[in-house]
């Protein structure tokens, strides 16, 4: 069965913080690893991508770090700030823009 | 650019009854997939269509169904309704998830079923 596995379920860091969030997944056959943040009211937004011949990607102050042997995935929030409170969803799927497997969600609080 | 577009934002039904879902994907958007969400399960593949064919289904009941016109616009059909059918339904469209194209979301229909 697919399956992505997030964790932790809610994190609460002080401004400036570095919140972590990590996933797993069993498929092999995924090759393609997006994050979405989504705030309440509204749909989920993407921040970023990886694929899997890629160990480190970073966007801004958003970073994911792959480790295929692992299949893990992790998302990095540097000097995170009170308007990334928000839910984050990590996700998988075997093409890009194809159907995507969702991870059950952070709900991450920022506290000034 | 406009984004992915969903109609109605809010819809009340009872059981028993359908309801249909509209979704309007960014303009040059082909392929438009939806997905459900909730508490209990988060965010679940339904389906996906382009070029007005199905091409993925998710594990869902046959009451829920979709389809796709000429213009790429979408809907959705539930039939029967039931209580755990209340969610939140995602429409996302992207250029062609054949190639390295992200998928935008829009910000979805909230069904509630009484």
């Amino acid at each position: 069965q697919q399956q992505v596995k997030q964790s932790p379920q809610s994190l609460i860091v002080q401004k400036g913080g570095i919140p972590i969030i990590n996933c797993a997944y069993e498929n092999t056959a995924f090759d393609y690893f997006p994050w979405y943040q989504q705030f309440p009211g509204k749909g989920p937004a993407l921040l970023i991508a990886i694929r899997p011949d890629v160990s480190e990607k970073k966007e801004g102050r958003f970073t994911i770090s792959f480790n295929k042997s692992a299949k893990q995935f992790s998302l990095h929030i540097m000097d995170s700030q009170p308007g990334d409170s928000a839910t984050y969803f990590c996700a998988a799927s075997k093409k890009p823009g194809n159907m995507l497997t969702f991870g059950g969600g952070t709900r991450l609080m920022v506290k000034p | 650019k406009a984004g992915v577009t969903q109609t109605p934002r809010y819809l009340i039904k009872t059981r028993g009854q359908q309801v249909t879902l509209s979704c309007s994907p960014i303009s040059g958007h082909r392929s438009v997939s939806w997905y459900q969400q909730t508490p209990g399960q988060g965010l679940q593949f339904l389906f996906e269509y382009f070029s007005e064919t199905q091409r993925n289904k998710g594990n869902f009941p046959g009451r829920f169904s979709g389809r796709q016109f000429s213009n790429s616009r979408s809907e959705m059909n539930v039939s029967t309704l039931e209580l755990g059918d209340s969610a939140l339904y995602l429409c996302a469209s992207s250029l062609n998830p054949t190639a390295d194209g992200e998928q935008f979301f829009g910000p979805g229909t909230r069904l509630t079923v009484l």
